[in-house]
């Protein structure tokens, strides 16, 4: 079965300070891994999409990487405004003719950065 | 830009009455989902569609319909509303059936008393 999981669960950061967000992933051939921000009563927006080992994505002062077996989202001198809960997704190969195949998705690192 | 719109950002309703969610989409996706997220269960996909009138069942399809008439709109049904489906409802589109991202919608906090 695919799993997504997803450390720590919280972090707290003070404005400027650096870190990075893990997920960890099993699934049977992977199509995608997706990045979301969710702020607190509003849907996901999405962030990234990472498709093979070794590629990395950029937006502002995230920076998304993809391993084999975990995606690492990397914060830098992040700002209170980036204070939300990030979610990450997996998407397995489809192997039959026709549908689509669905997201799995962890539970999220609920981000705080103090100013 | 993608937009998806959903019909009510809050609904209250009672238990055994039959709710309607709506959600449309203005960038002629292929592809609509709906969620449903709980704290401590994460995102759990009740039903997608992958074009008009065709509709798979997802992680949790019991006690929901759907309908899909046309490729914008895609409408999510309780037949009978239970206090257990108190919940906040996403729904989203994507263009393509794999490796695309999924657009969501605000959301909509449904409380069934």
């Amino acid at each position: 079965e695919d799993q997504v999981t997803q450390s720590p669960e919280a972090l707290r950061l003070q404005e400027g300070e650096s870190s990075s967000l893990n997920c960890s992933y099993t699934v049977s051939g992977l199509r995608g891994l997706f990045w979301y921000r969710q702020d607190p009563g509003k849907g996901p927006e999405f962030l990234f999409t990472l498709y093979s080992a070794g590629e990395e994505k950029e937006k502002e002062r995230l920076k998304a990487t993809l391993t084999k077996k975990e995606s690492f989202l990397h914060i830098t001198a992040p700002k209170p405004e980036d204070s939300a809960t990030y979610l990450c997704a997996v998407q397995r190969v489809r192997i039959t003719q026709g549908g689509s195949e669905k997201l799995v998705f962890g539970k999220g690192t609920k981000l705080t950065v103090n100013p | 830009d993608v937009k998806v719109t959903q019909s009510s950002r809050y609904l209250v309703k009672r238990t055994g009455e039959k709710v309607f969610l709506e959600c449309v989409q203005d960038m002629d996706h292929e592809n609509m989902f709906w969620y449903r997220q709980d704290p401590g269960l994460g995102l759990r996909l009740i039903y997608f569609s992958y074009d008009v009138k065709m509709k798979e069942k997802g992680d949790i399809p019991e006690g929901y319909s759907v309908s899909r008439e046309k490729k914008e709109r895609f409408s999510l049904i309780l037949e009978s509303a239970s206090t257990n489906q108190t919940s906040m409802y996403l729904c989203a589109s994507s263009l393509g059936v794999l490796g695309f991202g999924q657009y969501f919608g605000p959301g909509t906090r449904l409380t069934v008393t």
